[in-house]
């Protein structure tokens, strides 16, 4: 058990929906990840988070969106969903940046 | 552009030998070097990393080797276990990045 929660682990929806998954660090980790791991592909950066605030950007598209509220805990938010968004979505959390990140079991979201 | 890159998608070792595990990357601005396991239906599992200033980090079975003139590293598990088969991911960052993967390398240890 790494320490970090994501909530729900899968997901079902039609295309142009709007889902939030959501994920809860380890204690005392400030730094949360969200990365996208579709079929056959590696690990894609979405967007980090540190102690709140926005702290760098991947190859996230506009309809998605995330936060990181006060308790640390954060939401990713995917909207106008479409086939293509189906994936794994991990979220993982640091102490701070540049040290070993821990990840979640996933969430595996399926578009219909 | 892929700036991890492991070029091996699969590799298959014999119970008890030396697995290899092979990555490349490009940003020499890189100084932090993590590898990752990850079985069906989990989240990646931290293994090793190592940073910049070492070139090489031992935990038990698993060493990793840094080359940076090359650009390269590795990961050698010793001896091989099944317990090991695997995806193994290898990622790189630095202050300003975060962790960037490469696709992985699935390894079948072979009883």
């Amino acid at each position: 058990d790494s320490g970090v929660t994501q909530t729900p682990k899968h997901l079902i929806t039609a295309t142009g929906q709007r889902v939030t998954l959501r994920c809860s660090p380890r204690s005392g980790d400030l730094s949360v990840y969200w990365y996208q791991q579709s079929l056959d592909q590696g690990l894609q950066f979405l967007i980090q988070y540190y102690n709140g605030e926005e702290r760098a950007k991947g190859n996230i598209l506009e309809r998605f969106s995330a936060q990181q509220f006060p308790d640390l805990h954060s939401e990713l938010n995917l909207s106008s969903l479409e086939l293509g968004d189906s994936a794994l979505y991990f979220c993982a959390s640091s102490v701070d940046v540049n040290t070993e990140a821990f990840f979640g079991q996933g969430t595996r979201l399926t578009v219909v | 552009d892929q700036q991890v890159k492991q070029n091996s998608p699969s590799l298959s070792v014999q119970e008890g030998r030396i697995s290899i595990l092979n990555c490349d990357y490009t940003n020499s601005m890189f100084d932090y070097f993590l590898w990752y396991k990850k079985y069906p239906a989990e989240g990646p599992t931290f293994l090793i990393s190592i940073s910049s200033i070492k070139d090489k980090n031992e935990d038990g079975r698993f060493t990793v080797f840094l080359n940076k003139s090359a650009k390269h590293l590795s990961l050698h598990i010793v001896p091989s276990q099944p317990g090991d088969s695997a995806v193994y991911f290898c990622a790189a960052s630095n202050s300003n990045t975060p962790l960037v993967f490469g696709k992985g390398t699935r390894l079948s240890v072979i009883a």
